[in-house]
C-alpha cells in the first residue's frame, strides 16, 4: 500500500513565523503535490514537483515555497505565516501523469 | 476561474436511495476525470475514474456518467449507505500533464 505521511496533524503558529510542513511518500513516486483545502473551495494546488529539485507553481503559490531535496520528501514552507493561511494542507504523490494521486491525512494549520 | 464546477455543495439522502453529484468543465482538452472520496480526518482517496472515450463506468454501487458534448460528468451512488457519508470531489486533468483541477466538493450525508 502506498503511504503518504505528513509530519503533523495539527499545528498552531503565530503570524510572522516561518512554518515547515513535511511530507514523505514510500512508493518511489515521481510526482508530489501540495494542496490546501478550504470549505466551499475544494482542493487548490499550491505547488507540485515532478522530480528532485524540480518544482512548478500551482494555482495559489503566493506566500509559499517548496523544497524537494530527496525523491521521497516534499516540504512546504510558509515564509511568514499569515492568518489567511489558516487551512487544511494536503500532500499527495503519484507515479506519473493521469495516475492516481495518493493523499496524506492532512495538516490542519491555525495561524493566530 | 474555476475549471471544474461541482454541485450540490451538500446532499442528504435516505439509506437505500440514489445519490447524484454533478460536475461540469470548460476545457475540452481534459481527458481524465477521477472522483475522490474523503472521510473526516482523512485525505481524499480515489473512488472511480473515467476517460472520455466511454460514456459510463460502473464499479459496484458507484457509476460515473460522462456526457462529452455537454462537458458534464456525474457520480451516482446506488443503494446509498450511511458508510458512504463523506465528502466527494470530482476532478479533471489533461493527458501528460500533472495538474488535477478539483471541484469544490459535495458533503454527502446518508441518513439511516
Amino acid at each position: 500500500d502506498v503511504k503518504v505521511t505528513q509530519s503533523s496533524r495539527y499545528l498552531v503558529k503565530r503570524t510572522g513565523e516561518k512554518v515547515f510542513l513535511e511530507c514523505v511518500q514510500d512508493m518511489d513516486h515521481e510526482n508530489m503535490f501540495w494542496y490546501r483545502q478550504d470549505p466551499g473551495l475544494g482542493l487548490r494546488l499550491i505547488y507540485f514537483s515532478y522530480d528532485v529539485k524540480m518544482k512548478e507553481k500551482g494555482d495559489i503559490p503566493e506566500g509559499y515555497s517548496v523544497s524537494r531535496e530527496k525523491k521521497e520528501r516534499f516540504s512546504l514552507i510558509l515564509e511568514s505565516a499569515s492568518t489567511n493561511q489558516t487551512s487544511m494542507y494536503l500532500c499527495a504523490s503519484s507515479i506519473g501523469s493521469l495516475e492516481t494521486q495518493y493523499f496524506g491525512p492532512g495538516t490542519r494549520l491555525l495561524v493566530l | 476561474q474555476q475549471q471544474v464546477k461541482q454541485s450540490p455543495q451538500s446532499l442528504i439522502v435516505q439509506k437505500g436511495g440514489i445519490s447524484i453529484i454533478n460536475c461540469a468543465y470548460e476545457n475540452t482538452a481534459f481527458d481524465y476525470f477521477p472522483w475522490y472520496q474523503q472521510f473526516p480526518g482523512k485525505g481524499p482517496a480515489l473512488l472511480i475514474a473515467i476517460r472520455p472515450d466511454v460514456s459510463e463506468k460502473k464499479e459496484g454501487r458507484f457509476t460515473i456518467s460522462f456526457n462529452k458534448s455537454a462537458k458534464q460528468f456525474s457520480l451516482h451512488i446506488m443503494d446509498s449507505q450511511p458508510g458512504d457519508s463523506a465528502t466527494y470531489f470530482c476532478a479533471a486533468t489533461l493527458y501528460n500533464f500533472n495538474k488535477f483541477y478539483f471541484g469544490s466538493g459535495t458533503k454527502l450525508n446518508v441518513k439511516p
